[in-house]
């Protein structure tokens, strides 16, 4: 079966602490992986898409690894900001029956504390 | 260049009635996805038309359906709503197969 854990659930962190996120999917076929931010009451934004060949990728702050070989992702945030609060959503896409699939993770909800 | 707008952003409907949600895609994207995220279940696929056909559907009740329009413009409509239906129903746009780039949602209450 299709699917994207994630963990934590949530996480609290402090203010310029570094924080690290779990992806782990088991989709096949792998086409690729992407996080997205999302801000409460908004819609996901996209920080980062990797594919097979690809086993890191940085967007600022963000870092995103990948290792296809344990279909497991992470997203690293580096000094954290009071506006990385949000949850993040890993998304896996499938290419199958001459189609695109999604598949989302649950989300991790951080909390960047002063 | 204008991102995906959905109308309205907040809604609030009563048990039975029916709701017409709006999406209008980034300029140039024929592909408009829709999903539904509650707090308990996270983001769950509904459908997705490319090109006024519906290409994927998620596993949702038949009272939830769709419709895309010649200029990619997309609803989805309800019926019959349930208490469950509340939700933050989002849309979102690509250039078939891109990255979606998604709207801000309509966050519906249903009492």
């Amino acid at each position: 079966k299709n699917q994207v854990e994630q963990s934590p659930q949530s996480l609290i962190i402090l203010e310029g602490k570094n924080c690290t996120l779990q992806c782990n999917y088991t989709v096949s076929p792998f086409s690729n992986l992407r996080w997205y931010k999302q801000d409460t009451g908004r819609g996901p934004v996209s920080l980062t898409i990797m594919t097979f060949s690809e086993n890191t990728k940085s967007n600022g702050r963000y870092t995103a690894t990948l290792d296809a070989d344990t279909k497991q992702s992470s997203l690293h945030i580096t000094a954290s900001q009071l506006s990385d609060s949000a949850s993040y959503i890993c998304v896996v896409s499938s290419w199958m029956d001459s189609s695109y699939k999604l598949i989302f993770g649950s989300g991790t909800r951080l909390l960047v504390r002063p | 260049k204008a991102g995906v707008t959905q109308t309205p952003r907040y809604l609030i409907k009563t048990r039975g009635q029916q709701v017409t949600l709006s999406c209008s895609p980034i300029s140039g994207h024929r592909s408009v996805s829709w999903y539904q995220q509650t707090p308990g279940q996270g983001l769950q696929f509904l459908f997705e038309y490319f090109s006024e056909t519906q290409r994927n559907k998620g596993n949702f009740p038949g009272r939830f359906s769709g419709r895309q329009f010649s200029n990619s413009r997309s609803e989805m409509n309800v019926s019959t709503l349930e208490l469950g239906d509340s939700a933050l129903y989002l849309c979102a746009s690509r250039r078939y197969g891109e990255t979606q780039y998604f709207g801000p949602g309509t966050r519906l209450l249903v009492l």
